[in-house]
């Protein structure tokens, strides 16, 4: 079974702090995933990596880095945190094996910014 | 950019009821896929259907590419299949999956 993690749950924070949210996932996937998941906006995509040391925006990259240096890993950075992105932070993989790119999910890390 | 439309946003069942959740969509797409998002945030994958039809068990669905539309059906529904219901398509041509709303489902005992 493909398995994705992400490093918290839940997790607190303060205005202005660096915040890490860390996604491994164990199936050699070339590609992984940020959204995020608000009420009445659905999920939203912030980053995509599809390859090791590659990323593209999403739609919403704003206030938000990602890094990816090493295949199995992905994780998104909040440079100065805001009350704004007090939100559901889900991680996805996929492989890339010509079209069929399905998509899993990580179990989401539910951020709160003070 | 594609358009993704579910409906009905929100459906309360009594057990044992079956159900069909509708996702539309804006434009030609490669690849569809259904989720389930339980009470705890996970989104489970249900299917992976561009096209044709699929089932898994009380679930199944059928993507009409060329209409522009998937559905999923829910049979004999029990208060485990509570939840959210996303429907995502892939923007062809690039790596992003574009999500509708979501159908939010109530199962009563």
């Amino acid at each position: 079974d493909v398995k994705v993690t992400q490093s918290s749950r839940y997790l607190v924070k303060r205005t202005g702090e660096k915040v890490f949210l860390e996604c491994v996932q164990d199936m050699d996937h070339e590609n992984m995933f940020w959204y995020r998941q608000d009420p009445g906006l659905g999920l939203r995509l912030i980053y995509f990596s599809y390859d090791v040391k590659m990323k593209e925006k999403g739609d919403i990259p704003e206030g938000y880095s990602v890094s990816r240096e090493k295949k199995e890993r992905f994780s998104l950075i909040l440079e100065s945190a805001s009350t704004n992105q007090t939100s559901m932070y889900l991680c996805a993989s996929s492989f890339d094996r010509g079209v069929i790119k399905t998509q899993y999910f990580g179990p989401g890390t539910r951020l709160l910014v003070l | 950019g594609i358009q993704v439309e579910q409906s009905p946003p929100d459906l309360i069942l009594q057990e044992g009821a079956n159900s069909t959740l509708r996702c539309n969509f804006s434009d030609s797409v490669n690849n569809l896929q259904w989720f389930h998002q339980n009470p705890w945030g996970q989104l489970i994958n249900l299917f992976y259907i561009p096209s044709g039809t699929k089932q898994n068990g009380r679930l199944s669905a059928t993507t009409v590419a060329t209409e522009r539309y998937s559905l999923l059906y829910i049979s004999s529904s029990q208060t485990t299949d509570s939840g959210v219901y996303f429907c995502a398509v892939e923007n062809p041509g690039t790596y992003k999956y574009i999500f509708g709303t979501g159908t939010r489902l109530k199962v009563l005992a």
